[in-house]
């Protein structure tokens, strides 16, 4: 049962860099969701999609892009890294069914802008 | 503005005993779900209970019951008789389906520690 996959686990960065996150879901949910958690915070959406071709931003969409070009991959790119963007990301995907509907998620990629 | 409230950073709770989770939400929608997930050390993100705003019953699921108040806005969750390993980082969450495209909308999170 693999669920969601995220990977890396865990990104080293220099500022500048840029690098992508992937995720993939096996469920075929239509719903997946990028979240960036930082202490003290909880987790806040970056970008997300209701279903193949749409994308949407969230609350901290700035300096990340998405794309949904199949059901099961959702990946983050960072486009020029900053140290703002230390943060740990959550990968997370559902159906769309009204409200009862339990978002699954990825183990999470920890990632370090120097 | 903030949508989900969870005003305790932190708890100690002796094992065995019960613990309450403070969770209030704002939301202008008449259906809603609400959600709670345990976020362990190891980083994983565990969904827990889920409660519907349209459901009479509290959600219970084992030892994890939600004490929702509609009209307070509030969906606390017990842990009762807690263990060692209820010792993680909770999160309530809320989804608005209506209004907000399914977004999962978290709160800041409650750090439990169970002492033995």
């Amino acid at each position: 049962n693999a669920g969601v996959t995220q990977t890396p686990k865990f990104q080293v960065l220099k500022t500048g860099q840029s690098m992508t996150l992937q995720c993939a879901q096996d469920m075929n949910h239509e719903y997946m969701s990028w979240y960036r958690q930082d202490p003290g915070m909880g987790l806040r959406l970056i970008h997300y999609s209701v279903g193949a071709g749409i994308t949407d931003q969230g609350e901290v969409p700035n300096g990340y892009n998405v794309s949904r070009s199949t059901t099961e991959d959702f990946p983050l790119r960072l486009l020029s890294a900053a140290p703002s963007q230390t943060s740990v990301y959550f990968c997370a995907s559902s159906y769309l069914q009204g409200a009862k509907t339990e978002a699954f998620f990825g183990q999470g990629t920890r990632l370090t802008v120097v | 503005a903030q949508k989900i409230t969870q005003t305790q950073p932190g708890m100690f709770v002796q094992e065995k005993e019960a613990v309450t989770l403070d969770c209030t939400y704002d939301t202008s929608d008449q259906s809603y779900g609400l959600f709670w997930y345990k976020q362990p050390s190891s980083g994983e993100m565990i969904f827990l209970i889920y409660q519907g705003s349209y459901d009479e019953q509290n959600a219970t699921e084992g030892r994890y019951s939600l004490n929702f108040q509609k009209a307070r806005k509030s969906a606390n969750l017990v842990i009762s008789a807690s263990q060692l390993g209820d010792s993680a980082m909770y999160f309530c969450a809320m989804r608005e389906p209506r209004s907000n495209d399914y977004k999962l909308s978290f709160g800041a999170g409650t750090t439990v520690t169970v002492r033995a």
